[in-house]
């Protein structure tokens, strides 16, 4: 499958924590992107790292990409209560009847307790 | 910049109904739309690539007579659920490309979504 990988599927922690999600991928990418989703409601493009870009920050999001163990992490710092959602990877291929489509993660739900 | 409408936002129809869901992208052209679905708690899953003034490209086990797409110009792409049944019933999201944009790093904008409830 092309579709990515989230661990954890679910996560819980205090405002203030670090909150750290991993996403797994098998085959190769041309891009890697995070996406968070508020219950019921549509996406939010987080970052697009690229498969030649090792890391990438955005405020307190900062996002790895590992290609060589097709792996990619995103860690959110100083985390809010307003950061409670769904978070997914999506990653990007470039081959073929592949190139342009973006395949999902299953997402990993994060909840922050004030 | 970069924005994406859906139309109806949600929908509740009968059994066997048809059901018109509209993608448009606001500010933008967009030659290539994508239309994906979710079920409760879990992933989206692709299921065609629309493509503007050619027929669209469905990914495997997606039926194209049940799920109609039509992208007749460069801001618009509809999906039409036809004879729905309550195992129709998902969030359906579109997102767009913008025409003048790097294909090759796939930056797409998403929809807010369509409730789609088959009774």
């Amino acid at each position: 499958s092309q579709q990515g990988e989230e661990d954890p599927q679910a996560l819980s922690i205090q405002e203030g924590e670090n909150a750290t999600m991993n996403c797994s991928y098998k085959t190769s990418i041309n891009n890697l992107q995070w996406y968070r989703q508020n219950s019921g409601r549509g996406l939010v493009h987080l970052i697009l790292i690229r498969s030649n870009e090792r890391e990438k920050h955005s405020g307190r999001l900062r996002v790895t990409l590992d290609t060589s163990k097709k792996s990619s992490s995103l860690l959110i710092t100083a985390s809010r209560a307003a950061d409670t959602a769904s978070y997914f990877c999506a990653t990007g291929h470039d081959r073929g009847s592949t190139l342009g489509r973006l395949y999902f993660g299953r997402g990993t739900q994060l909840t922050v307790w004030p | 910049g970069a924005v994406v409408s859906q139309h109806p936002s949600w929908v509740i129809c009968k059994s066997g109904t048809s059901v018109k869901i509209e993608c448009r992208s606001l500010d933008f052209q967009a030659t290539t739309m994508f239309w994906y679905r979710q079920f409760p708690k879990q992933s989206l899953m692709l299921m065609a690539t629309s493509n503007e003034g050619s027929k669209a490209t469905y990914e495997q086990g997606v039926e194209k007579d049940k799920f109609l797409i039509n992208h007749a110009s460069l801001t618009l792409s509809t999906l039409t659920v036809t004879s729905a049944h309550p195992e129709d019933s998902s969030f359906y999201i579109c997102s767009a490309r913008d025409r003048l944009a790097d294909y090759s790093y796939n930056e797409q904008f998403f929809g807010p979504g369509t409730r789609l409830t088959v009774l």
